[in-house]
């Protein structure tokens, strides 16, 4: 079955700081891609992958990062956390054309 | 109906009873897709429909497209307390990689 998990599930962070979150996907899929949800605005895609090496800037990308090391692995990062990042995270997996398979979500709170 | 940045729209039903949930989006799409998402989980998809087609089930889920007014529409017959979530509708971007434009959702509360 298709999988795909995000560590950590829950992270605290203090503003300034530095925040990765990880994903890692067993489908095998070239597409990956970085969500965050907020009340009101929905699932809207930060940075997204076409494979190993690759990093494309989403609809919303201005303070964050991504990095695919690997065809199963894709981070996001957070150079300078701000409260404003306060959110849900969610990573998916996908092919064009088909479904994206979303992991279970990264609640993040920058105080 | 969802679409930009209208307020999510919340439903309450009796189980039982259908509901029905409308999506229109903006740009030409060739598919679409609705994704519902349970309290604390990641959305997960239902159903994915083609422009070629006007209509598509999957056992109590009816998915329509119209493409003349880019619109979409998710039927779910003889709903049960376990439908109670926020469905998306997601209409996938002509350009490379699979990108996907969520609407904000319709929360769906189905009582007991």
């Amino acid at each position: 079955e298709a999988a795909v998990t995000q560590s950590p599930r829950n992270k605290v962070a203090v503003t300034g700081g530095k925040v990765t979150l990880s994903c890692n996907q067993t489908n095998n899929h070239n597409n990956m891609y970085w969500y965050r949800q907020d009340t009101g605005h929905g699932l809207r895609l930060i940075h997204y992958s076409y494979g190993a090496g690759s990093t494309e800037k989403g609809d919303i990308p201005d303070g964050y990062k991504a990095s695919r090391p690997s065809q199963e692995n894709f981070s996001l990062i957070l150079e300078l956390a701000t409260p404003s990042q306060t959110s849900v995270y969610f990573c998916a997996s996908g092919e064009k054309g088909y479904e994206q398979y979303f992991g279970p979500g990264t609640r993040l709170t920058v105080l | 109906s969802q679409w930009g940045e209208e307020n999510l729209q919340a439903l309450s039903i009796q189980e039982g009873e259908d509901v029905t949930m409308n999506c229109s989006y903006k740009t030409y799409t060739t598919v679409v897709q609705w994704y519902r998402q349970k309290s604390g989980k990641g959305p997960a998809q239902l159903i994915l429909i083609r422009s070629n087609e006007r209509e598509k089930r999957s056992g109590r889920l009816r998915a329509t497209l119209d493409t003349s007014s880019q619109s979409s529409s998710l039927s779910i017959t003889g709903t049960l307390a376990t439908d109670t979530a926020v469905y998306f509708c997601a209409t996938e971007r002509s350009s490379a990689g699979n990108k996907l434009t969520f609407g904000i959702g319709t929360r769906v509360l189905v009582r007991p």
